[in-house]
């Protein structure tokens, strides 16, 4: 059974970094073929995707935010981190770590860890 | 970037409707698409993958159909635990895009 729970600081300060680990279980990011996401969604609104890592290391992110984004993965603890650099009141969102696979959906969701950024 | 645009936004339907929800998405996409529900205070999850296909353990009741840029996802026999939001996405290319979601509450 695949499961990811999102952990991090619920509150942050704007101009802080965030940073969120991803922790799994029930597969190994070094199996060819997968890989592991963030997506975010402010409240009341839609999903946005934000990154991507892969098996090989290859890492994807969403252009509108590339400059301040980074992930990571730790494959001895089955970790995946991201870093949001220079945070700002509307990037408080709940923030879903999320399984897929090479040309496959998001399959499998963490339960998402909310975050306020206010001073 | 492609972008996903959803209709209708918001849907009224009774227990027992059949309903219809809308993706078109601005370029083709293939095949490439996705259907999730969301529950309020839920996570997302998968119904549908490459346009028409069930995620495992999705009744029939769910059904999906389109390629290129128009896709439908049709609920029928609602229920009152399919009462949700749904999100289409496209993963065809980077970055990978949502559209804006789909409320369907209960009339």
């Amino acid at each position: 059974q695949i499961t990811l729970k999102e952990s991090g600081p619920a509150l942050v300060k704007p101009t802080q970094t965030l940073t969120l680990t991803c922790t799994f279980s029930g597969f190994s990011l070094t199996t060819s073929g997968v890989g592991v996401g963030w997506i975010r969604q402010p409240p009341g609104k839609a999903l946005e995707w934000l990154a991507l890592i892969y098996w090989n290391d290859d890492k994807r992110y969403s252009p509108s935010l590339n400059s301040r984004l980074a992930i990571t993965k730790d494959t001895s603890k089955n970790q995946v981190v991201l870093t949001v650099t220079n945070m700002d009141p509307v990037d408080t969102a709940t923030y879903y770590c999320v399984h897929r696979r090479v040309r496959g959906i998001f399959d499998i969701w963490g339960q998402g860890t909310m975050v306020t950024v206010s001073s | 970037d492609i972008q996903m645009t959803q209709s209708p936004s918001s849907l009224s339907a009774s227990v027992g409707d059949s309903v219809t929800i809308t993706c078109r998405a601005s370029q083709g996409v293939s095949n490439s698409l996705a259907w999730y529900q969301q529950s309020p205070g839920k996570a997302p999850q998968p119904l549908i993958h490459a346009a028409s296909f069930l995620q495992s353990e999705v009744p029939s009741k769910f059904s999906g159909s389109g390629s290129g840029t128009d896709f439908t996802l049709t609920i029928s026999s609602l229920q009152p635990e399919d009462f949700a939001t749904y999100y289409c996405q496209q993963y065809h290319s980077y970055p990978y895009t949502f559209g804006q979601g789909t409320k369907l509450e209960i009339k």
